[in-house]
């Protein structure tokens, strides 16, 4: 089955303490991106991959990293994790324009 | 990016077509006007897209205006499980980075 996987789906951890949430599809697709979802905001893009080693910027990026070493896992790294990355984190991949992105099912972070 | 303006809400009863609206009225040549949704507790899911011709897949039709200026996507016949909020988008086929910018979206409330 195509799909986009995400781990872990909830996590809480306390402020300063290093996390990673994996994204892993298994479609072949090249580009692929992180959303937060905040009430009220909608979902803003953190970071976007086009292909493996190749990364930037999204609209959010600040206090997260990431790295696209292989082509099916996009993970995002919390280095110093703060009560304001509290949210809703989604994956994403797709073929490329204009294709569909396919989501993953989301993980809930908490920082105390 | 050009804008998108969908109403916050609405109610359709179930088994009753559903007509979604959208204005795009600032959208240029290039954009693709993208459908996605999200159930409740749930990843976006894609719907549909098209560029200037009336679209059909197997979840809904799309109806876009002959100036693009607005489009409408249709569900035949709505069920409980089409309850969401539906998020029109335009992308831009030239962006290279292929990002979704979402707004608030239209909450789809189905009525037994």
């Amino acid at each position: 089955e195509a799909q986009v996987t995400q781990n872990p789906r909830y996590l809480i951890t306390v402020t300063g303490k290093k996390l990673t949430v994996t994204c892993s599809q298994n479609m072949n697709h090249e580009y692929m991106s992180w959303y937060r979802q905040d009430p009220g905001l909608g979902l803003r893009q953190i970071y976007y991959s086009m292909n493996v080693e190749v990364t930037d910027k999204g609209d959010v990026p600040e206090g997260y990293k990431v790295s696209r070493k292989e082509k099916r896992n996009f993970p995002l790294i919390l280095e110093s994790p703060s009560p304001n990355q509290t949210s809703l984190y989604f994956c994403a991949s797709s073929l490329g324009q204009p294709n569909e992105q396919f989501f993953g099912p989301g993980t809930r972070l908490t920082v105390l | 990016d050009a804008k998108t303006t969908q109403p916050n809400s609405m109610e359709s009863n179930e088994e009753e077509p559903v007509h979604l609206p959208c204005n795009h009225s600032t959208i240029s040549g290039t954009d693709y006007i993208h459908w996605y949704r999200q159930l409740p507790s749930q990843g976006p899911e894609y719907v549909i897209h098209g560029l200037t011709s009336n679209v059909n897949n197997r979840m809904a039709s799309l109806a876009i205006a002959e100036d693009r200026k607005s489009s409408t996507l249709i569900l035949h016949r709505a069920t409980l499980r089409d309850a969401a909020v539906y998020y029109c988008i335009l992308r831009d086929l030239m962006d290279s980075n292929y990002q979704l910018i979402w707004g608030a979206g239209t909450k789809l409330i189905i009525k037994p």
